[in-house]
């Protein structure tokens, strides 16, 4: 089945470092591909996403390509800053399914001062 | 409402109680998930509504879960003679439109003592 694994954390920065959290995933047809973010005590937010191969998905200076060759969704930032600390969620949807997300099991981004 | 509301925010539940957890989607929105996140997980997938049509349960781990949406907004999900192994973060999201546009609710933080 379907399926999205994700470097594991916790991933510790200084602040200005450059992040790449890695994700690769394993699906059937042509996913959808997402990262979600989840700030301390708050609900599940959608951070950026692609829908076809070679998409560009950015937002709030975060971004992930959509590589099909090599399956992968990698997010990248260039230069982090404490308030990005958080848990990341890689995630893809099946068009044929309804809109059903499968996530990675999460990466926990610490950004230090 | 502005969001996606979830209540309780907490509940405690002895071994073999039911519960119910309540979700509110954003009104209008046709398209409801549950999901369950275990502790240093990822969200797992339990089932799809869309209106009061539940389209998908692939997901429910047993049949101590039931979830209904009668009126095609407000959703309930239960859960019957609850066992430790149902302690979880239950997440609700709603969409307009299936796949792109999910709002998530902050969840219910169940524990079964």
């Amino acid at each position: 089945g379907d399926s999205v694994t994700q470097m594991e954390g916790p991933v510790t920065l200084s602040e200005e470092a450059f992040l790449t959290i890695n994700c690769t995933y394993t699906a059937t047809g042509y996913p959808s591909l997402f990262w979600y973010v989840q700030y301390p005590g708050e609900g599940l937010q959608l951070l950026l996403k692609a829908t076809k191969a070679d998409d560009k998905g950015s937002n709030k200076g975060f971004e992930a390509t959509y590589r099909k060759e090599t399956t992968s969704f990698h997010l990248e930032k260039g230069s982090v800053q404490v308030s990005d600390s958080a848990v990341y969620f890689c995630a893809l949807s099946e068009g044929n399914q309804g809109g059903k997300l499968i996530f990675g099991q999460g990466t926990e981004l610490s950004v230090k001062p | 409402g502005a969001g996606v509301s979830q209540s309780p925010r907490y509940k405690v539940a002895k071994r073999g109680q039911d519960v119910a957890l309540r979700c509110d989607p954003i009104s209008g929105h046709v398209s409801l998930f549950w999901y369950q996140q275990a502790l240093g997980q990822g969200p797992e997938f339990l089932t799809y509504f869309q209106n009061e049509a539940q389209l998908d349960k692939s997901g429910l781990p047993s049949d101590r879960f039931f979830a209904e949406r009668p009126e095609g907004s407000v959703s309930t999900l239960k859960i019957q003679r609850t066992q430790q192994e149902d302690s979880a973060v239950y997440l609700c999201a709603s969409s307009s439109q299936g796949g792109y546009g999910y709002t998530f609710g902050s969840g219910t933080r169940l524990t079964v003592v």
